[in-house]
């Protein structure tokens, strides 16, 4: 299967801490973006990376990429209370036009 | 901007009865998908269009359900008949037909129970 595996399946954490989500995948890639769900709730788009490069910032997020390892993690700096939701990594093949392909996503939850 | 809309937000349905959800995109987004999330699961793919063409229709199960985007713009998604397996939420998205790799656009999604 060319979906994206997230790891670890669920993660606790406490307000403040950091959190560091991984996502490893099988087949080469043309970019992987990192989707955040919250309970009940539709996909909000959080960070892109293209397959040539290996670290990108948005705000409190970081992502990078390995390629050889075919791995990506991302980090959610001074987690909050509402960063509690469900985490995606979707990957894009090419010649697969602009399909993603979701892996099963990590719940984080951050305690107050 | 307004996001993607999706109707109705929750259906609650006995099998072998049938089923219409629709979606409107994102203005200006030529490409909409619809995916299935079975619970604990990530969204699956199940219809790719690109204005009023099909792109993808590999993981759509034809013999029950069916999608139509006629004037390019918002679509509808059916099943007949349903089926208990089919209890999931269905997400509409919508991406900007310029470019790969593109950010798509999630509506709140339907929840629909087959009993």
């Amino acid at each position: 299967s060319q979906q994206g595996e997230e790891d670890p399946q669920a993660l606790s954490i406490q307000e403040g801490e950091n959190a560091t989500m991984n996502c490893s995948y099988k087949t080469s890639i043309n970019n992987l973006q990192w989707y955040r769900q919250n309970s009940g709730r539709g996909l909000v788009h959080l960070i892109l990376i293209r397959s040539n490069e290996r670290e990108k910032h948005s705000g409190r997020l970081r992502v990078t990429l390995d390629t050889s390892k075919k791995s990506s993690s991302l980090l959610i700096t001074a987690s909050r209370a509402a960063d509690t939701a469900s985490y995606f990594c979707a990957t894009g093949y090419t010649g697969a036009n602009s399909k993603l392909t979701f892996g099963k996503g990590i719940t984080l939850s951050v305690r107050p | 901007e307004a996001g993607v809309a999706q109707s109705p937000r929750y259906k609650i349905i006995e099998k072998r009865q049938s089923v219409a959800f629709w979606c409107n995109p994102i203005s200006g987004h030529a490409t909409l998908y619809w995916y299935q999330q079975i619970l604990g699961q990530g969204p699956k793919l199940l219809i790719q269009f690109q204005n009023n063409g099909v792109v993808d229709d590999s993981q759509l199960p034809k013999d029950r359900f069916s999608a139509e985007r006629l004037k390019g713009v918002d679509s509808t998604l059916k099943i007949q008949p349903a089926k208990l397996e089919d209890s999931a939420v269905y997400l509409c998205a919508s991406s900007l037909d310029v470019g790969i790799p593109r950010t798509q656009y999630f509506g709140p999604g339907t929840r629909l129970l087959v009993l």
